[in-house]
């Protein structure tokens, strides 16, 4: 079945440390989308990337970093720099880039800080 | 930008009520508009979309018509059962030539037995 997996479900950060969350699409798709959810609220996008090693910053890409080496590839690095990173973490895909295309999501990754 | 708008929850109804959540839409073209569903500790789910004016998007029993003169995009259901229980997100790009999906806070239903 094609699909969006992310990994892991649930992460754990320490005071200082990086973390990298992982999301692999298996649609074909060209671009991939990372975005953050907080209790209460839509989302809000991070980053984007429209094809392979291009991404560009959406409205909250402060203390996050992206890669995209593989077209099936987006992990999104929290950084240390990211001083509230506590939040739902969403990857989605679409097969073009484009105001009209339809996003499909993946099932999420919870970062809690320690 | 273009944004939507969504009434807020909670909104709670017995099985088998009518539904419906109101969206509304600013644009300055004809943006796709959305309508997804994220059940608990999970990610979103496309429930219908409709790309143009006058469509119609439908999905499991939902409806949703984009109308250009009220610039809506209402979610409804004649029936709903307690698997419905969800949140509801509306959303559209936020702009002609936008990459970014712009969505409304989320109305959370709870239907009960």
């Amino acid at each position: 079945d094609g699909g969006i997996t992310q990994s892991p479900k649930y992460l754990f950060r320490k005071e200082g440390q990086n973390v990298t969350l992982s999301c692999e699409q298996n649609l074909n798709h060209d671009a991939m989308y990372w975005y953050r959810q907080d209790p209460g609220q839509g989302l809000r996008l991070i980053y984007y990337s429209q094809i392979v090693n291009d991404f560009q910053k959406g409205d909250i890409a402060e203390g996050y970093s992206v890669s995209r080496e593989k077209k099936e590839s987006f992990p999104l690095t929290v950084t240390s720099a990211q001083k509230n990173p506590t939040a739902f973490y969403l990857c989605a895909s679409s097969i073009l880039p484009g105001y009209r295309e339809t996003q499909y999501f993946g099932p999420g990754t919870r970062l809690l800080v320690l | 930008g273009d944004s939507v708008t969504q009434m807020e929850g909670p909104v709670t109804l017995s099985e088998e009520a009518f539904l419906t959540i109101n969206c509304t839409y600013t644009a300055t073209g004809y943006p796709s508009l959305f309508w997804y569903v994220q059940y608990p500790g999970e990610g979103l789910q496309l429930l219908l979309k409709a790309t143009k004016a006058d469509d119609k998007g439908s999905n499991k029993g939902f409806e949703a018509t984009y109308r250009k003169e009220t610039t809506s995009f209402h979610l409804e259901k004649g029936s709903v059962q307690v698997s419905d229980s969800a949140v509801y997100f509306c959303a559209t790009y936020s702009g002609a030539g936008s990459y970014q999906l712009t969505f409304g806070k989320g109305t959370k239903l709870s239907v009960i037995p």
